[in-house]
């Protein structure tokens, strides 16, 4: 059955960048789009973007364009999000998730990783 | 940007109550593309309606959505205990990029 797995929680520097992974356990992405979703402590969710790794296209959120970048390697069946010049409202639970619909990006999802936190302080 | 606006904040009911949670959109929605999600404290999200009525795989049947244009209603026939938790709808599939409701609470009285 396919699970998302997530890489470890990250305490990063403001003005630093992280890279998140989310592996494809047990299966392949398919042609199915991995997107990123943020929480905020105690907040409600927002869509920072997605790809889909059989075309190798992106979708952003306009708050995120110019500081993510969303990669995928499907030999690896792993996706990346990385996000630079960190900020402490950054501070946040990450999610990848995978969208139910085939070839569409950022629509909704069907299956989530668990999250991978990630602490902006100095 | 389509903003959605949950209502109420927070519901306390008991177990075996009647709930229904609404879900308003700034705009309508193209298809009625808007989706469901449960969560619960430390856990991700689980996709329970898409398509404003359409019960994603292994959801129970006392989940049911309704609605279209910009209002928007799930509900639960009766609670059971594991349903306590912050449930949000998301608006999809149109030209604006998604977006999510700020959520609604649904807490033990």
């Amino acid at each position: 059955q396919l699970q998302l797995v997530q890489s470890g929680t990250e305490v990063k520097k403001p003005g630093s960048s992280v890279n998140v992974s989310c592996k494809a356990a047990g299966g392949t992405f398919s042609s199915y789009s991995i997107n990123w979703v943020r929480q905020a402590p105690g907040q409600g969710l927002e869509w920072v973007g997605g790809i889909l790794p059989v075309l190798d296209t992106t979708k952003y959120a306009q708050k995120f364009q110019g500081r993510v970048t969303i990669t995928a390697s499907e030999s690896t069946s792993t996706a990346y999000m990385e996000l630079t010049n960190l900020r402490s409202e950054d501070t946040a639970v990450y999610y990848c998730a995978k969208d139910r619909d085939l070839l569409r990006t950022g629509w909704h999802f069907d299956l989530w990783g668990r999250g991978t936190l990630v602490t902006v302080s100095s | 940007e389509i903003v959605l606006t949950q209502s109420p904040g927070t519901l306390s009911l008991s177990p075996g109550d009647r709930v229904t949670l609404s879900c308003r959109a700034s705009q309508s929605l193209t298809n009625n593309y808007l989706a469901w999600y449960q969560q619960k404290p430390g856990q991700a999200p689980r996709l329970l309606i898409h398509a404003a009525s359409r019960r994603a795989t292994g959801i129970p049947d006392r989940f049911s959505g309704s609605g279209s244009g910009t209002d928007f209603t799930l509900t639960i026939s009766r609670l059971e205990p594991d349903d306590f938790a912050v449930y949000y709808c998301e608006q999809y599939g149109n030209s604006n990029p998604l977006t999510f409701g700020g959520g609604t609470k649904v807490e033990i009285k």
